[in-house]
């Protein structure tokens, strides 16, 4: 089992372009996250989604959006990338919107 | 508004000491869940443990204790015989009724020196 994984592991890109991260979970979690971290810093969350077909807003969601389609993937796109969006980006999920998230490895991303 | 505070940026200890790190959760809510996650070096997050905000009675795992005191708003975790392995930066992360979002506290760097 492998939980949650996330691709790619780093991306190094240019401001301006549109970059989407993946994010699939097999643990048929209802609620999945986006957080961002950045250094020296605790997560922040950027989006979430507590079921299949819903999304909403976290704490610093402007620049970026998601989708959820079905219940094993919730993909971050950053539509037009800037320098700020440089951070690490961390999926989680959870069996309901109360219980303990679980996160992925991480995607390293640098905006030049 | 809620807040989250882990006032101990940075702890070094010997191996074999015990070792304290403080998280006082403000918030007017009187149903909250806490969490406790853990970041080795490696760069993953850990998940330590989840307490209820109606339940104060003290937790042990093994090495790890938790102190959840909720008139003093404070949610203190304590390693016992610190390894080298402990070495992370650990995080508190309450979240509020409904929501299911969690507020993560700045961090503390914990080094366990051999």
């Amino acid at each position: 089992i492998a939980g949650i994984t996330q691709a790619p592991t780093s991306q190094i890109l240019a401001a301006g372009r549109r970059m989407t991260l993946r994010c699939t979970q097999d643990m048929r979690h209802n609620a999945m996250y986006w957080y961002r971290q950045d250094l020296g810093l605790g997560l922040r969350l950027i989006h979430y989604s507590n079921t299949a077909g819903t999304t909403g807003k976290g704490e610093v969601p402007d620049g970026y959006s998601v989708s959820r389609a079905n219940t094993d993937d919730f993909p971050l796109t950053l539509a037009s990338a800037v320098p700020s969006q440089t951070s690490v980006y961390f999926c989680a999920s959870s069996a309901t919107d109360r219980d303990e998230q679980y996160f992925g490895p991480g995607t390293r991303l640098t905006v030049t | 508004a809620q807040k989250v505070t882990q006032a101990q940026t940075e702890i070094s200890v010997v191996e074999k000491e015990d070792v304290t790190l403080d998280c006082v959760y403000e918030t007017r809510d009187t149903t909250y869940y806490l969490f406790w996650y853990k970041q080795p070096p490696s760069g993953e997050l850990v998940f330590l443990i989840r307490r209820n905000s109606f339940d104060e009675q003290n937790e042990i795992s093994g090495r790890y204790s938790w102190n959840f005191q909720k008139s003093t708003s404070s949610f203190n975790f304590t390693i016992t015989a610190s390894q080298v392995v402990d070495s992370a930066v650990y995080f508190c992360a309450p979240v509020s009724g409904g929501y299911n979002k969690l507020i993560f506290g700045a961090g503390t760097r914990l080094a366990v020196h051999p």
